[in-house]
């Protein structure tokens, strides 16, 4: 088991330039979320899945699209991006059977914006 | 929405002591608490969590206990070791299926003293 892959690991953009984070699982996991973490403010919830087709927005998802087109990949993008969102990203997933339900994430990706 | 509040910022503790670190939520629908532990440059990695019908749980060295009627858990680490040098969060969400809206506190960056 792979767990939670997310490429890539590094990535520097210019302003306005658009990219696409992303993650996949092979846990067959049903929930999917994606994170930013910045340094003094923990993990922040951008967007988030519970199942294919089905997305919602997190606390900040300015900026940033999602879509859910299979239970394994859940990509992240950014229309044009802002240095304000250099940032590390994290792609988490988790089992939605009820019992375990421990989040997992990815190695996640860190982003810079100049 | 729910707000996490984590404190200290910064422990220091001699190896072999104990280190409490503290966390309250703000939404009593709020019934699952995970604790994740993050080393430099890696990805959070749960290392235990406690569901709100339960006040205590235990995993050899690492406790978490919760109070739900003053909404705060709190994780305690005895007989600290090197290792456990990180950065530790917490985290809270209504579970009742799988944890896809995880919110967590700002993180407390742990240092064990040889």
């Amino acid at each position: 088991n792979a767990g939670v892959t997310q490429t890539p690991k590094f990535q520097v953009l210019k302003t306005g330039q658009s990219m696409t984070l992303q993650c996949a699982q092979d846990m067959n996991h049903e929930y999917m979320s994606w994170y930013r973490q910045d340094p003094g403010m923990g993990l922040r919830l951008i967007h988030y899945s519970v199942g294919a087709g089905i997305t919602d927005q997190g606390e900040v998802p300015n900026g940033y699209n999602v879509s859910r087109s299979t239970t394994e990949d859940f990509p992240l993008r950014l229309l044009s991006a802002a240095p304000s969102q250099t940032s590390v990203y994290f792609c988490a997933s988790s089992y939605s059977g009820g019992g375990d339900t421990e989040a997992f994430f990815g190695q996640g990706t860190r982003l810079t914006v100049v | 929405g729910e707000n996490v509040e984590q404190h200290p910022s910064t422990l220091s503790v001699q190896e072999g002591d104990s280190a409490v670190i503290k966390c309250t939520y703000s939404d009593s629908a709020s019934n699952y608490f995970p604790w994740y532990k993050q080393e430099l440059g890696k990805r959070p990695q749960l290392i235990i969590d406690i569901r709100s019908n339960v006040g205590e749980k235990k995993d050899q060295r690492i406790a978490v206990t919760l109070n739900k009627t003053a909404k705060h858990f709190s994780l305690h680490i005895t007989e600290t070791q090197p290792e456990d040098s990180a950065v530790y969060f917490c985290a809270a969400s209504m579970s009742n299926f799988g944890n896809e809206k995880l919110t967590f506190g700002t993180g407390t960056r742990l240092t064990i003293i040889p």
